[in-house]
């Protein structure tokens, strides 16, 4: 297996714009997770889904920010619209679930907003 | 609210040596905390996960200890190398599936 895919993996964008980010799973794994990674606030949980049904959005910090899950092998992160204030990298992880709960994280995505 | 601490200045340590990594917690009983290592570009990896019946785990040349009273846990690297060089991160369980992280502990280990 590839790992966790995610894409693009460096985004800049203009304040204002849509910005769509995406990630694929590890085949079989049951939960995925959505991290915002700054230096001042560190990892942070933005949401998680559960055999593709959003458990906690808890971590979302406005309604810019939404999340879907439409299939096991597919999530979206959008940020609509974007401000400056949403530069960071976001990761994309999943896990097998149950009692196995490692993390497997992608590589990230790099965003700019100007 | 749940607060993570890790220490925050870099540890810089001799090659062969052994590095020891802290993790601090309150207003938590976490049911396991895991421990990721992180390189520049890249995402964490997982390294190890120690439950809160367990003192220890010891993974090679990693040891982990988790002190539930002190709301503690240790981080070990013996012998190191500068190949471990990284950014290690605690993660407190938090609920099913769902943990914190720590902000991170950047270990340089010097020829």
């Amino acid at each position: 297996d590839a790992g966790v895919i995610q894409s693009p993996r460096h985004e800049v964008t203009e304040m204002g714009q849509e910005v769509t980010l995406r990630c694929k799973p590890i085949s079989g794994h049951n939960s995925l997770f959505w991290y915002r990674q700054t230096m001042m606030r560190g990892l942070e949980l933005l949401i998680y889904f559960n055999n593709n049904v959003p458990i906690d959005d808890s971590g979302m910090p406005e309604d810019r920010f939404s999340a879907k899950m439409p299939n096991a092998s597919f999530s979206t992160l959008k940020i609509q619209p974007s401000e400056p204030r949403d530069s960071a990298v976001y990761f994309c992880a999943s896990s097998p679930g149950q009692q196995n709960t490692e993390a497997f994280f992608g590589q990230g995505t790099r965003l700019t907003v100007v | 609210s749940q607060k993570i601490e890790q220490n925050s200045e870099a540890l810089n340590i001799q090659e062969g040596k052994t590095a020891t990594l802290t993790c601090n917690y309150t207003n938590y009983s976490p049911a396991y905390l895991q421990w990721y290592r992180q390189d520049p570009g890249r995402g964490p990896v997982f390294l190890l996960l120690i439950r809160e019946n367990e003192k220890e785990k010891r993974k090679e040349r990693l040891k982990v200890t988790f002190d539930t009273t002190l709301k503690q846990s240790l981080f070990h690297i013996t012998a190191s190398q500068p190949a471990d060089s990284a950014t290690y991160l605690c993660a407190l369980e938090r609920g099913y599936q769902k943990v914190t992280f720590g902000t991170g502990t950047k270990l340089q280990v010097i020829p």
